[in-house]
């Protein structure tokens, strides 16, 4: 099956700062590569997502990275605010349908 | 739409007690999901389905069982908790599109 590796577990940044997540994956039949967002005590939610025929999409202050090559995904975030602050998740999913998750990355946005 | 619900948010069992916990969903989706959260181990796949009367194992499925008897509902079932199982539950839809859609998620303490 499919298998997310993601670092750095803990990033702490000064506000304004950029921050960026990376994540590799094993199964070169993925396809598809969400982000996730969650705050204490909360659900997971979608922040962002990229599809394996696209190498880059941003929205706003988030963007993602995709090598497909390389089999490696990237979230950056730029000018971070404290609200930044969360669990950050990187999933794959490959033909199967299913969808496997990275272990998290603590972002703390220090003011 | 409420989306992705499930109940009870608290639950204690002593081990060896069993118990279902519940999940419905109002978006018609055919794709559902459980998933469990652990300190530094992400979520992690137990069971899911890809439409009514479809099962199939995830990652950690031992010591739990689902069904699928309508499209909205999926619920879990313990059935001889271990305290191995204290976690965070959560359920997941999605249409058979890309985005996934949590539930707001199940704590459980097994002592």
């Amino acid at each position: 099956g499919e298998n997310v590796e993601q670092h750095p577990s803990t990033l702490s940044v000064q506000e304004g700062d950029s921050a960026v997540i990376k994540c590799t994956y094993s199964d070169s039949a993925s396809n598809y590569f969400p982000w996730y967002k969650q705050e204490l005590g909360k659900r997971p939610q979608l922040i962002i997502d990229i599809r394996s025929n696209v190498g880059e999409k941003k929205d706003q202050r988030i963007a993602v990275t995709l090598n497909k090559t390389a089999k490696h995904f990237s979230l950056h975030i730029t000018e971070t605010q404290p609200e930044d602050s969360a669990v950050y998740f990187c999933a794959a999913r490959s033909n199967d349908y299913k969808l496997s998750f990275g272990a998290g990355t603590t972002v703390t946005v220090r003011a | 739409n409420a989306g992705v619900t499930q109940t009870p948010k608290f639950q204690v069992l002593k081990t060896g007690q069993s118990m279902t916990l519940q999940c419905a969903q109002d978006m018609n989706h055919e794709y559902m999901s459980w998933y469990r959260q652990d300190p530094g181990m992400g979520l992690r796949l137990i069971h899911y389905s890809v439409g009514a009367g479809i099962t199939d194992q995830g990652e950690v499925p031992n010591g739990y069982n689902v069904s699928r008897s309508t499209t909205e509902d999926f619920p879990l079932r313990l059935l001889s908790a271990a305290p191995s199982q204290t976690s965070v539950y959560f359920c997941a839809s999605r249409e058979n599109t890309y985005e996934q859609y949590f539930g707001p998620g199940t704590r459980l303490t097994v002592t």
